[in-house]
């Protein structure tokens, strides 16, 4: 089976920075999204990385690692909108995502 | 409307009842997802249609049907639930076959509460 770990829950202040990882181990391999979504909406689209190296997005990063089946999510310069809960998900064929169970980020003042 | 809409984004329904959710995209996508969401838990995936044929069930139980009538909609008909079955329902589209990064794109959700 597929199995994708992320931490639960990451609190940080707002304007500093959190890195969410993300470790996966999964049949096959076609690329690794982050999503985030707000309390009671839609997962939103954040990021793709399917090569090796870091995506930058401007206050957003993800990094991935192939050969270590892992990857992060930068957030920087952080918002009180950013309290949300961030989804790792890789895509291991055709159509299919494969989700961790997220991780809930709270931005303090 | 644009992107995803899903409707009711709310449901209680007893464990005798017939209900079904309602998907649309509005994004001429060729394929739709069905996903539970349970709390602390990871997105299940259900369901899969690709240009309306189905082309995934993750063993799902089949008090769960899902229909898929054309590429824009998608239904999820429900009978006799069990309680467990009370989760966040999400529906998803994306464009698949073509060329650069295939991401899903969702809609609200239709959270269900099974008594």
């Amino acid at each position: 089976g597929q199995n994708i770990d992320q931490p639960t829950e990451m609190t940080a202040t707002e304007g500093a920075i959190v890195q969410i990882n993300c470790t996966y181990q999964t049949s096959g391999f076609n690329g690794l999204f982050w999503y985030q979504q707000h309390a009671g909406e839609a997962p939103t689209f954040l990021s793709y990385n399917v090569l090796d190296g870091l995506e930058e997005k401007g206050r957003f990063s993800s990094f991935l690692s192939r050969s270590k089946g892992y990857s992060y999510l930068l957030l920087k310069e952080l918002q009180m909108k950013d309290s949300a809960s961030y989804l790792c998900a890789v895509r291991d064929g055709d159509y299919k995502l494969s989700f961790g169970a997220g991780t809930t980020v709270t931005v303090r003042a | 409307e644009t992107g995803v809409t899903q409707t009711p984004r709310h449901l209680v329904m007893g464990m005798t009842n017939k209900k079904s959710l309602k998907c649309e995209q509005h994004l001429g996508h060729n394929a739709m997802y069905w996903y539970k969401q349970s709390a602390k838990k990871p997105l299940e995936l259900m369901f899969v249609y690709n240009f309306k044929e189905q082309t995934e069930n993750n063993s799902v139980p089949s008090r769960f049907s899902p229909e898929c009538p054309n590429s824009s909609h998608l239904f999820l008909h429900l009978h006799t639930l069990q309680p467990e079955d009370s989760a966040l329902y999400l529906c998803a589209s994306s464009q698949e076959g073509g060329r650069g990064h295939v991401e899903q794109y969702f809609g609200p959700g239709t959270r269900l509460t099974v008594t």
